[in-house]
């Protein structure tokens, strides 16, 4: 069954260092999406992302993050100056349409990225 | 607030029992997903149901929506020691292409 993955499971960094984390979405999904849980929180929402721009994106989705589609299958997300408080883990998720049509498509998501910020 | 919100926040059952968890939310939706969590691990998709939908099944989970209630339930009958996880309720709301997620329920199944 297809699935979307992310490397690295784990990545530890040094606050004000830069870091992106990848994401292959599900093959034919055109929708893509990046969540993080801070550790004992609820998941919450960044960014979405479709035909090569961002739709849409929440107030955590500061100046500091940044989404991109390299090429046709990876999906990244940068941190540029990384802060304790970015200490997470990061999921991808991806659709193979968009929630808000009649048809409500599901968004699966990846096994996550669990980034340390030290 | 659009977020879920789960009761209980913790539910410990035996291994044969059926565990309800039960989902709120505040604003007009258009479908609503519940996930799977594994400590410390991935968001497994376990089933949507689409604000025009009352009830969904699939295996041994039992979705329901009351969008009048704002509310909806998640049923796993016949429990096993495998189902035990965080479950989470996760709402799209109408217009937006995103989901919030709920406070979760650590179900716990005793062999």
């Amino acid at each position: 069954e297809p699935e979307v993955t992310q490397t690295p499971s784990h990545q530890v960094t040094q606050m004000g260092q830069e870091v992106i984390l990848r994401c292959v979405p599900i093959s034919n999904h055109l929708y893509f999406y990046w969540y993080r849980q801070i550790l004992g929180q609820k998941v919450e929402f960044l960014v979405s992302f479709y035909n090569n721009e961002i739709s849409e994106k929440s107030e955590i989705f500061d100046d500091q993050f940044s989404v991109e589609r390299p090429d046709g299958s990876n999906f990244t997300l940068k941190i540029r100056s990384t802060k304790l408080e970015d200490s997470a883990m990061y999921f991808c998720a991806s659709s193979e349409g968009p929630l808000t049509s009649g048809n409500s498509y599901e968004q699966y998501f990846g096994p996550g990225t669990r980034l340390t910020v030290t | 607030s659009q977020q879920g919100e789960e009761d209980p926040q913790a539910l410990s059952i035996q291994e044969g029992e059926n565990a309800t968890m039960n989902c709120s939310y505040k604003t007009s939706i258009n479908n609503l997903q519940w996930y799977r969590q594994n400590s410390g691990r991935g968001l497994v998709h376990l089933i949507l149901i689409r604000s025009n939908e009352r009830e969904k099944h699939s295996g041994r989970l039992r979705v329901t929506l009351d969008t009048s209630k704002k509310s909806s339930s998640l049923l796993i009958t016949a429990s096993r020691a495998a189902d035990t996880a965080s479950y989470f309720c996760a709402t799209g709301k109408t217009g937006a292409n995103n989901l919030f997620f709920g406070t979760g329920t650590r179900l716990t199944v005793i062999p």
